[in-house]
């Protein structure tokens, strides 16, 4: 299965500021997920990121909030824009284990905006 | 409006006993996936069901998927504390065929 290497794992920001997210993957994957999970809460999926195109957001989710890059099939950033407190959160990326029929996360960025 | 709902929301329960956790949805899935969530980790994936009424077994876990495919339970027999964790159920196929839609979980809390 796909080993998935994210960080920075925690952080705390002022507002205003902006974060960028990184995952590195081991294998080389066409399509990478990231997630929000508010605190106590599911996950909700953000956007998926395919290298060489344009990033696909979901509904509430928009590029200039949340650019992201997928300069290669083992690499992907998420950038959390003109944070605000209502940023906090935590978030995973996230691959598709194909052959496995799930998917492997990574270990998550616990970001808390102050 | 979550896809999955998930049932209870919270559990807790002394070690040695039985519990099950329950996902619904009126969506019909090409595959249903289980996790498991531990403080400051990610899901990890327990196990995914992809055939209508098929039964998977994972030493003391028991996976069901229901003869539709749109729900799915989760049994767990004599739990021990190391189950305790966030128990999330994630469907795919419900809208497309690689997004996940995931359920709100359940915190199993398994006391000692």
């Amino acid at each position: 299965s796909a080993v998935i290497s994210q960080k920075p794992s925690r952080d705390i920001c002022q507002r205003g500021t902006s974060l960028t997210i990184q995952c590195q993957v081991d294998s080389q994957v066409t399509m990478m997920f990231w997630y929000r999970q508010q605190p106590g809460q599911s996950l909700t999926l953000i956007a998926t990121a395919n290298q060489g195109s344009e990033a696909t957001y979901e509904s509430g989710f928009v590029i200039d909030k949340f650019p992201i890059s997928r300069p290669n099939l083992t690499f992907s950033t998420l950038t959390v824009s003109n944070m605000s407190p209502e940023d906090s959160s935590i978030y995973l990326c996230s691959v598709d284990r194909t052959g496995a029929g799930g998917y492997t996360f990574g270990s998550g960025t616990r970001l808390t905006v102050v | 409006t979550q896809l999955l709902e998930q049932s209870p929301q919270f559990l807790s329960i002394q070690e040695g006993e039985n519990l099950t956790v329950y996902c619904n949805s009126s969506s019909v899935f090409s595959s249903l996936q289980w996790y498991r969530q531990e403080p400051g980790e990610g899901p990890v994936l327990l196990v995914t069901v992809v055939t209508g009424g098929e039964v998977k077994k994972l030493k003391r876990l028991t996976f069901q998927f229901g003869d539709a495919r749109k729900d799915s339970s989760l049994h767990i027999t004599a739990a021990q504390p190391g189950d305790t964790g966030l128990y999330l159920c994630a469907g795919a196929g419900g809208t497309s065929d690689y997004k996940l839609s995931f359920g709100a979980g359940t915190t199993v809390t398994v006391r000692a």
